[in-house]
């Protein structure tokens, strides 16, 4: 069965920086993965799609990589703003079937 | 561009009393997942529906029920409605049979609170 892990679970920067946020899955066999960000009663806002036969992509100041071998993805978000504030999750679609499996979220805040 | 509509957006029931949730899945899309999301937890995979027809089955409990219409849209049917029912409940679309995996959308969300 798929898990997925995201570490940290909270991050508090200063605006300006760049930060890598992680996810981790437990089995390989993905068909794709994806970031979301959610804002607090909100719901997800698809970031990022990154299928199984790719090892990055890019959408402004965002990169988003995938290395299917060590079960891991990363996204990458280049000078933080205030408006970054958000919880971030990452989500697994396995090869076996159509579901989606999703981490718990990374919570980011981007102090001003 | 069109997105996944959900309604109603806020419900406030009693515990016993019953629930339905819509959800308006974004045209051509072939496939609904519905999530559960409790305060500060990830989203909770409760049922699908490709194609009209019940694909995969989550931690739905057995009070609950759904199913795809003709025109694609869904519903979740919530009945006995507990405390522990109280959640963001989301519906998200996408296109399965898409060459390279097709990409998840979710709605707005419906907030159930139960009293």
């Amino acid at each position: 069965k798929q898990e997925v892990t995201q570490i940290p679970a909270a991050l508090s920067v200063p605006e300006g920086e760049n930060l890598v946020l992680n996810c981790s899955f437990t089995d390989s066999a993905i068909y794709n993965l994806q970031w979301f960000r959610q804002d607090p009663g909100k719901g997800l806002t698809s970031l990022l799609l990154i299928q199984s036969s790719q090892r990055e992509q890019t959408s402004g100041r965002l990169n988003a990589s995938l290395d299917k071998s060590s079960g891991r993805s990363t996204l990458y978000i280049a000078a933080s703003q205030p408006g970054d504030s958000a919880t971030y999750l990452c989500a697994a679609r396995d090869n076996y079937g159509q579901n989606f499996v999703f981490g718990p979220g990374t919570r980011l805040s981007v102090l001003p | 561009a069109a997105g996944v509509i959900q309604s109603p957006r806020h419900l406030i029931k009693e515990k016993r009393e019953t629930a339905t949730l819509k959800c308006y899945p974004i045209p051509r899309h072939d496939t609904v997942y519905w999530y559960q999301q409790g305060p500060g937890q990830d989203p909770q995979f409760l049922i699908s529906f490709y194609e009209k027809m019940q694909s995969d089955k989550g931690s739905i409990p057995d009070r609950f029920s759904a199913q795809q219409f003709s025109d694609y849209h869904s519903e979740l049917n919530m009945s006995s409605l507990e405390l522990g029912d109280s959640a963001l409940y989301f519906c998200a679309s996408t296109i399965i049979g898409l060459a390279g995996g097709g990409e998840l959308f979710f709605g707005e969300g419906s907030r159930l609170t139960v009293l």
